[in-house]
């Protein structure tokens, strides 16, 4: 079955990096695209951008921009979140999602989130 | 702020019926039939419950369902059932010069 596992909770001081690491099974991981989405605590979903894992093409959302990078390992079918010069407003949960396939344009299996704490 | 506005709470008791909004403009939800819908128990990962506007993936029941008119989007919960009881998000796509996704801010449904 469909699994994306992503690694565990972290924390952080602000102006630091943090990388997330989401590992993908039970599926082709070139054929389907890995998103980045993040909740902050009572706050709704924020998008944050996208890799294509077959040739490791990226689209970033405006507001990460310069901040944020995402890459993809395809010996360990896994893609990597890296989002760097933290503030307390980074503090959230951090999910990798796949989108593709008959599902087209929505994404139809997520990781199971981590939880980034952004802390003085 | 969130690019598409859901109400914060809507309830309902169960067996009832409830419908969550999910406005956007032209750009977004006006634009593309790309209106998708989430399911969010905490703790646990978001389930995609709706995808193109309108149509249920396999396995997510029939009680759910979407409809557009406009820039707004409609999720419909019939037969309410104690475990819909979670948050509900929309998202459409946006991208017109390049790729991009738009979220609301989420609606929280109480089962009473």
């Amino acid at each position: 079955q469909v699994q994306l596992v992503q690694s565990g909770a972290e924390v952080r001081r602000p102006g630091a990096s943090v990388k997330v690491s989401c590992k993908a099974s039970g599926y082709t991981f070139t054929s389907f695209y890995i998103h980045w989405v993040r909740q902050a605590p009572g706050q709704g979903l924020e998008w944050m951008g996208l890799v294509n894992p077959y040739d490791g093409v990226t689209t970033y959302a405006q507001s990460f921009q310069g901040r944020v990078t995402m890459t993809r390992d395809t010996s360990t079918n896994t893609v990597y979140m890296d989002l760097n010069r933290l503030t307390t407003e980074d503090t959230a949960a951090y999910y990798c999602a796949r989108r593709g396939g008959e599902y087209s344009y929505a994404f139809d299996h997520w990781g199971q989130g981590a939880l980034v704490t952004v802390s003085s | 702020q969130p690019a598409l506005t859901q109400p914060a709470s809507v309830s309902g008791s169960p067996g009832q019926s409830v419908t969550i909004s999910c406005t956007g403009t032209n750009i977004d939800v006006g634009n593309f039939d790309l209106v998708s819908w989430y399911q969010h128990h905490p703790g646990k990962a978001p389930k995609l419950i709706v995808y193109e506007a309108t149509k249920r993936p396999s396995g997510v029941s029939d009680r759910f369902s979407g409809s557009t008119s406009g820039s707004t989007a409609s999720l419909t919960i019939s037969g309410l059932q104690a475990d819909d009881e979670a948050h509900y998000s929309c998202c459409s796509y946006a991208g017109i010069t390049s790729p991009k996704w738009v979220f609301g801010g989420g609606t929280m449904l109480t089962v009473l």
